[in-house]
């Protein structure tokens, strides 16, 4: 399976705002719009931040925003709280030849 | 409100067998896809294994393709995961996904607390 590839780590300070990159390939995340954010504190299971590539749950804080340009899905977090410290992982559909999901490798946002 | 609770967690030899059960309530179990995905101590997320809402249809990463299966029983509203084989590689937290309501797994709306195997002699 292809790999989606994100940053390791990204920082911020309070109120500002950061984008995090998640980059496949034009079979996987190129060639459709199934690709979801997930925000996972320490210790806690992950929680869904944006579906289909850009849309947010009702309950999901309109700070969160998704997008895609090519190969390329982003999310942006925007008016950095002390609260979005976590663990960010993409995640897209993997095609008809597996029927499944497949992972970033996960970026840990600290705020500074 | 949707919950999902997973049990049967525990420490396993390698090559024992685990059986771990999901329960689920708060909405129509036999109406959306599921799913198991794991993390490894440390680690990301991994997607293990997927299972249609009607048809049974199943499906595996090739990791544990051939030693977990994964089933349902909606007049019980349970998932369940058979792990047969393990290994210490399969040492995670096994968490319970339900997908948000499209006919194949794509965004996973809602997830168990979790259940941790340890695989280890």
């Amino acid at each position: 399976q292809s790999a989606l590839t994100q940053p390791a780590s990204v920082s911020g300070s309070p109120g500002q705002s950061i984008t995090i990159s998640c980059t496949g390939t034009s079979s996987v995340v190129g060639s459709n719009n199934l690709v979801s954010w997930y925000q996972q504190h320490p210790g806690k299971a992950p929680k869904l931040l944006i579906l289909e590539g850009s849309k947010r749950p009702s309950r999901v804080s309109n700070r969160f925003s998704g997008s895609k340009s090519g190969n390329t899905a982003s999310l942006t977090i925007s008016g950095l709280q002390a609260d979005d410290e976590a663990d960010y992982y993409c995640c897209s559909y993997a095609g008809s030849s597996t029927l499944g999901v497949i992972f970033g490798g996960g970026t840990k946002l600290t705020v500074l | 409100e949707v919950q999902l609770s997973e049990s049967g967690g525990g420490l396993v030899q390698p090559g024992g067998s685990l059986r771990l059960p999901c329960a689920a309530s708060g909405f129509t179990f036999s109406s959306f896809v599921m799913a198991w995905v794991r993390q490894a101590p440390g680690k990301g997320l991994e997607w293990v294994s997927t299972i249609s809402r009607s048809d049974g249809s199943t499906y595996y990463a090739d990791s544990v393709k051939g030693r977990f299966t994964i089933s349902r029983d909606n007049s019980k509203n349970t998932l369940y995961l058979q792990m047969n084989s393990l290994r210490v590689e399969d040492t995670a937290v096994y968490y319970c996904a339900k997908d948000d309501g499209g006919v194949v797994l794509t965004a996973i709306d809602s997830w168990g607390q979790g259940t941790l195997v340890t695989v280890s002699s």
